[in-house]
């Protein structure tokens, strides 16, 4: 089965800096690559999302890259702000049975 | 809209209890999960189903019972309770396997 990791676990910047997640996936059968993001006690929510036919996306501040040769993708927070410091998850799935695998998540911390 | 709801938000359970925890969602979406979350472990995925009727295995179903006898509702069953279940536990919902719509969690614990 896919298997998703997430690199580093936790992650510091300074409000205004930049900020980069990356994933890795294992199965090349994999399309579709979607970013959640989970305030602290809140429920996971769609943030952004790429399909494997396109290389990158961007959404004002956000944007997910995708590399399918070497099989990862990356969000790419610009201008942090301290209202970013949450747990992103990125996840894959091949679409054909409609699973979503997600990696373990990825603490953001943004320093005022 | 409501969106996706569950119930309870918090439950202390005995180790050997049962108990069911409740997921219903007003989006008319075929697809619907759980998932549970333990902390650094990410979100794994315990059962899901694509429409009333049909359900299926996750990556870590031992220990859990679900049924979708209606579009609406999908609860996960949980017998002989452990403390290996102790975790927070998420519904959701989806038209297709993008943008899934999380309800708002179960805390659980096992003592």
């Amino acid at each position: 089965g896919e298997n998703v990791e997430q690199h580093p676990s936790t992650l510091s910047v300074q409000e205004g800096d930049s900020a980069v997640i990356k994933c890795t996936y294992s199965d090349s059968a994999s399309n579709y690559f979607p970013w959640y993001k989970q305030e602290l006690g809140k429920r996971p929510q769609l943030i952004i999302d790429i399909r494997s036919n396109v290389g990158e996306k961007k959404d004002q501040r956000i944007a997910v890259t995708l590399n399918k040769t070497a099989k990862h993708f990356s969000l790419h927070i610009t201008e942090t702000q301290p209202e970013d410091s949450a747990v992103y998850f990125c996840a894959a799935s091949s679409g054909a049975n409609s699973k979503l695998t997600f990696g373990k998540g990825i603490t953001l911390s943004v320093r005022p | 809209n409501a969106g996706v709801t569950q119930t309870p938000k918090f439950r202390i359970l005995k180790i050997g209890q049962s108990m069911t925890l409740q997921c219903t969602q007003d989006m008319n979406h075929n697809y619907m999960y759980w998932y549970r979350q333990d902390p650094g472990m990410g979100l794994k995925l315990i059962y899901y189903s694509v429409g009333a009727g049909i359900t299926d295995k996750g990556e870590v179903p031992n220990g859990y019972n679900v049924s979708r006898s209606t579009t609406e509702d999908f609860p996960l069953r949980l017998e002989l309770a452990a403390p290996s279940q102790t975790s927070v536990y998420f519904c959701a919902s989806s038209y297709s396997v993008e943008k899934l719509f999380f309800g708002s969690g179960t805390q659980l614990s096992v003592l």
